[in-house]
């Protein structure tokens, strides 16, 4: 089980970039979700997909954000225009089923805008 | 709305004296409450879980957590702590919401420091 991968671990862009984050969830799980962690805010949930649909878009900041689950196998968070007060660490997380199983984390991708 | 509270920030133990790091919560319903630990530069990693039943949850690395319905808390407790332990600490909880959704609200966290 390689866990949750995310790419790339660091990204560093100028403001008004298009930055695109992605994630590969543990095979055979149903359900991901995208967070951000900064120091301020703390953890924030983004979007949460079930089964590839997105069930719950309602953390994600403005338009500027979208999220993506073409398959059960991948999903993409893009940021166009990126600002700088997007800087932050993006987790990708996984699990299976119902609420009251566990996430599974990737190691975050660190994003910083210039 | 749901919420969480782990009241302290920073929390300080010697290594081999007990710890216990708070956590409070609110929930309509029955909560199902978790623990995550989370290393520098890494993801947040499972510790344990609450579902239903025995107050007294025990999950990895000798870490357990009690469940008080009266006093909303599911504080997170080890014997014995360990230099290793050091890291950031976050408190879940999860119900379903409308439509069979999942709602999972973590705490702010709390950095534990064991001492040498």
């Amino acid at each position: 089980d390689a866990g949750v991968i995310q790419s790339p671990r660091h990204e560093v862009t100028e403001m008004g970039q298009e930055v695109t984050l992605r994630c590969k969830p543990i095979s055979g799980h149903n359900s991901l979700f995208w967070y951000r962690q900064t120091m301020m805010r703390g953890l924030e949930l983004l979007i949460y997909f079930n089964n590839n649909v997105p069930i719950d878009d309602s953390g994600m900041p403005e338009d500027r954000f979208s999220a993506k689950m073409p398959n059960a196998s991948f999903s993409t968070l893009k940021i166009q225009p990126s600002e700088p007060r997007d800087s932050a660490v993006y987790f990708c997380a996984s699990s299976w089923g119902n609420y009251n199983s566990p996430l599974h984390f990737g190691n975050g991708t660190r994003l910083t805008v210039t | 709305a749901q919420s969480v509270a782990q009241p302290e920030d920073q929390v300080n133990v010697a290594e081999g004296n007990p710890l216990t790091v708070k956590c409070t919560y609110s929930v309509s319903g029955n909560p199902y409450l978790f623990w995550y630990v989370q290393y520098p530069n890494r993801g947040l990693q499972f510790l344990l879980k609450y579902i239903t039943g025995d107050n007294l949850v025990k999950g990895s690395y000798g870490f357990e957590a009690e469940f008080n319905k009266s006093q909303t808390s599911f504080h997170l407790k080890k014997p014995s702590a360990l230099v290793s332990d050091s890291a950031l600490y976050f408190c879940a909880v999860s119900v379903i919401s409308s439509g069979s959704a999942r709602q999972l609200t973590f705490g702010s966290g709390t950095q534990l420091t064991v001492l040498p």
